[in-house]
């Protein structure tokens, strides 16, 4: 059974860079249908999308967060990675990494981390 | 952006009732939907995808169908297992979701 588990500091202070690892064991990340995403959701909003990443390293990002998200991959490890830049109060959200099957929906979940932004 | 609206935000029912949840799509999205369940501490369990494709090991009293702007996910004898809050999602342009519904026990 695929596991995906989030890490990554829980507090970071704005203007920051935010930065959380997703760590995928029982299988690879190299299927071929297999995508690799981050969500996220701030309280009191829907669950946002923020980027996807394939194993040969092709990156989607959300157009809302293009300018500050990065995420990439090692699959050598079995890890994948965010960066969101310039943080605010309004990044404060739970953190959740998933397999994205096909480039369409999300089959595997994270339990997801707290980022919470604060001086 | 498509934006997803859910309704009702909670619906309150009692276990062995027929629950319908529904989601609707600002603009057409044909059968590129899908439906989760979460539940407090645990991930996201994918239910169904392609508006009605149940995902492996979804038990059968979930169904889901629709297309185009009206979906619904209905769970036709509500287990104690069942109470949690449900998402749906759309793919068809870009990745986005509804608030969700809470199903609560009456």
């Amino acid at each position: 059974q695929l596991q995906l588990r989030e890490s990554g500091p829980g507090l970071v202070k704005p203007s920051d860079t935010l930065s959380l690892t997703c760590t995928v064991s029982g299988g690879p990340l190299t299927g071929t249908l297999d995508y690799w995403a981050w969500i996220r959701q701030s309280p009191g909003k829907p669950l946002e999308w923020i980027a996807t990443v394939y194993y040969n390293g092709n990156t989607f990002y959300n157009p809302a967060l293009e300018s500050r998200v990065t995420i990439s991959i090692d699959k050598s490890n079995y890890q994948f990675f965010l960066k969101l830049g310039s943080v605010t109060a309004a990044d404060t959200a739970v953190y959740s990494c998933a397999r994205q099957k096909d480039f369409y929906y999300f089959d595997f979940w994270g339990q997801g981390a707290l980022v919470t932004v604060s001086s | 952006e498509i934006v997803m609206t859910q309704s009702p935000a909670t619906l309150y029912s009692s276990p062995g009732e027929r629950v319908t949840l529904s989601c609707r799509a600002s603009q057409n999205i044909g059968d590129t939907l899908a439906w989760y369940q979460h539940k407090p501490g645990q991930s996201p369990r994918l239910l169904i995808y392609g508006a009605s494709t149940r995902a492996a090991d979804v038990p059968a009293r979930f169904s889901g169908s629709g297309s185009g702007t009206d979906f619904t996910l209905t769970i036709s004898s509500l287990q104690s297992e069942d109470f949690a809050l449900y998402y749906c999602q759309q793919y068809s342009h870009w990745w986005t979701f509804g608030q969700g519904t809470r199903v609560d026990v009456k």
